[in-house]
């Protein structure tokens, strides 16, 4: 398997305009996550699906941030209007509940995002 | 994460030293599982632990959940400059939802 996949690497966007970020998770993972890293606020969780459904946004910071799983292979994460505070790397991670005593969660590579 | 404190949050040491990494909870742990991040690079999955007193090692790499699952060590033995990075501590505080603390920025000079 090819490991967790996002696209674009790298993202750079003026104010205001829509990003929309994407990940492809390990087939047949059953959990998949959204987290972003700062250096001031380090890895924050912002949302995560089990079966595609969403189990909990509590971490998505604001309405302009949305996620959607429209089928276990992908996933998105879309932020609407942007602003430079929402610059950050932005990681996709999945996971098999059985096995992530073994394997973990397997991170993607990230997004590195900036907002101008 | 405030669920979860590490210390140090910066470390530099010599190449050949041992040295060691806490991760403390207020809450009992699920599981805890400890990554390593290179600069500019995603997270490697070390290992992770479920019972208390849990003991696991990867290379020279060892890692101890204590008896009450609140707290876990990371200690690495000998090290290299191939252990530099950024490690963190993952916990399952509800289960399902993993969390992280504020990593701790390992340096290995030679």
């Amino acid at each position: 398997d090819a490991g967790v996949i996002q696209s674009p690497r790298h993202e750079v966007t003026e104010m205001g305009q829509e990003v929309t970020l994407r990940c492809k998770p390990i087939s047949g993972h059953d959990y998949l996550f959204w987290y972003r890293q700062t250096m001031m606020r380090g890895l924050e969780l912002l949302i995560y699906f089990n079966n595609n459904v969403p189990i909990d946004d509590s971490g998505m910071p604001e309405d302009r941030f949305s996620a959607k799983m429209p089928n276990a292979s992908f996933s998105t994460l879309k932020i609407q209007p942007s602003e430079p505070r929402d610059s950050a790397v932005y990681f996709c991670a999945s996971s098999f509940y059985w096995d992530s005593a073994n394997y973990g969660y397997t991170f993607g590579s990230g997004t590195r995002l900036t907002v101008v | 994460s405030q669920e979860l404190e590490q210390s140090p949050q910066s470390l530099i040491v010599q190449e050949g030293k041992n040295l060691t990494i806490n991760c403390t909870s207020s809450k009992t742990l699920y599981g805890l599982y400890w990554y390593k991040q290179k600069y500019g690079e995603g997270l490697i999955f070390l290992m992770m632990l479920q019972k208390g007193g849990e003991e696991k090692s990867h290379e020279k790499i060892t890692a101890k959940l204590d008896e009450k699952k609140q707290q876990s060590s990371l200690h690495i033995t000998a090290s290299q400059p191939s252990h530099a990075g950024i490690y963190l501590c993952g916990a399952d505080i509800i289960t399902d939802k993993l969390i992280f603390g504020t990593g701790t920025r390992l340096q290995v000079f030679p």
